[in-house]
Order: structure tokens, then C-alpha cells, then sequence
């Protein structure tokens, strides 16, 4: 089956640094993979799409500086949390699927970041 | 706006009954809905979808219905099982394009007692 590896699964960061999380299909080659962002007992809100080789499509309200996507290969993409704050502490998911518009989505672990 | 919706929050069911969870959409170009179950500190887990040219889809405990007329549909569990306790996400999508991204309601948590 299909494999989604998200690291780290938390980290703790001090305000006004940046923190890269990664996103990685390990025995699939995944065309799209999409950002998602929880907040406690709240839905899993899209904050951006990225395909291979372009750049990201953010969602409305989402800052593309302070977000970085990069999906460099078929089976890596970064969000890049730039200067963090702390309202930017959430839950943050990635999801991968195999080609463009399938509905074979796997999601990672998610990634726990807390800015202090 | 919220285009899908998931109006429990929360539901307590015995362990060997039916556990029913429901889910409202508005958009009506959404034509294939999914089911998630998501423990706490992970991702969500995939457990069954349906499209739209159908109104049922079974697979093992699981029974997804859908009522295209009436934007619902909803998830049974039966028998219900305390391994089932977990909050379950209803997710929408629209076919093809820029449609494929998924939309997903706020969930529900289930609780199975033993």
C-alpha cells in the first residue's frame, strides 16, 4: 500500500526562526501532495496544493512567504514555516496521491509544531 | 462558509451496536466523499468512500450511505467496537481539475464503551 512519511513528528521552536517539515511517499511516485493545517477539535483546513516541479497553489488566506512549499521530486515536499510565531503552533499534515485529480490520498503522521 | 459539515461533534455509542455518523454538504459539484478515522497526534486513516453514482458502499463493519437529493450521507459501524473510538472526519471532493482537493467537516468523536 501507500506509504506517507511526515517528519519530525513535533518539534518545539523559539519564536522568529523557521522550521522545515518534510513530507515523503516512499513506494509511490506522488504527482500532488497537499498541505493541511488542524487546529484543536477544528477541521483539516487546505493551506496549499503542490505538483512536482511548479510552484505551489495556496488557498485563500495563506501566506505563500510565510509558508514555503517546495516539491523538488516525485516523492519530496518541504513546508518551510518561516519566521515563526506563536499562533503559528497547529498540527500540520501532509496527504500524497499518486496523479493528478486521483482520489488515492494517503496522509502522513503530521508534525506538532509548537513556537515558544 | 462551511461546505461540509459534520453537526455532532461528538457521539457515545455500547460496543456491539450501530454507530451512525452524519455528514451535510452544500456544494452539489461535489461528487465523491470520503471517510476518514484520525486518532489524536497522527494523520487520518482512509476507511471508505463513494461516489456519487452510487447511494451505498460497503465494506466489512463499514456502510457508507449517500442521499444526493438531500446532500447526506453518513457512515454506519456495526458492530461497534471500542477500537473504533476515534474522531472521523467526512470529506468532499469534486472530480478531475482543480476540483480534486478535498474538503473536509470539523468531525466527530467517537466514543465506544465497552
Amino acid at each position: 500500500g501507500a506509504v506517507v512519511s511526515q517528519h519530525p513528528s513535533r518539534v518545539i521552536c523559539k519564536s522568529g526562526t523557521s522550521v522545515k517539515i518534510e513530507c515523503r511517499s516512499l513506494d509511490f511516485q506522488a504527482t500532488t501532495m497537499f498541505w493541511y493545517r488542524q487546529f484543536p477539535k477544528q477541521s483539516l483546513m487546505l493551506m496549499a496544493t503542490s505538483n512536482e516541479g511548479s510552484k505551489a497553489t495556496y488557498e485563500q488566506g495563506v501566506e505563500k512567504d510565510k509558508f514555503l512549499i517546495n516539491h523538488a521530486s516525485l516523492t519530496l515536499s518541504t513546508l518551510t514555516v518561516t519566521s515563526a510565531h506563536p499562533e503559528d503552533s497547529s498540527f500540520y499534515i501532509c496527504s500524497a496521491t499518486k496523479r493528478a485529480g486521483g482520489y488515492g490520498y494517503t496522509f502522513g503522521s503530521g508534525t506538532r509544531l509548537t513556537v515558544v | 462558509d462551511q461546505q461540509v459539515k459534520q453537526n455532532s461533534p461528538s457521539l457515545s455509542v455500547q460496543e456491539g451496536r450501530i454507530s451512525i455518523l452524519n455528514c451535510d454538504y452544500t456544494n452539489s459539484m461535489f461528487d465523491y466523499f470520503l471517510w476518514y478515522k484520525k486518532y489524536p497526534a497522527e494523520g487520518p486513516t482512509f476507511l471508505i468512500s463513494i461516489s456519487s453514482i452510487k447511494d451505498k458502499n460497503e465494506d466489512g463493519r463499514f456502510t457508507v450511505f449517500l442521499n444526493k437529493s438531500a446532500k447526506h450521507l453518513s457512515l454506519h459501524i456495526v458492530p461497534s467496537q471500542p477500537g473504533d473510538s476515534a474522531v472521523y472526519f467526512c470529506a468532499a471532493s469534486g472530480f478531475g481539475g482543480s476540483n480534486y482537493k478535498l474538503t473536509f467537516g470539523k468531525g466527530t468523536l467517537l466514543t465506544v464503551n465497552p
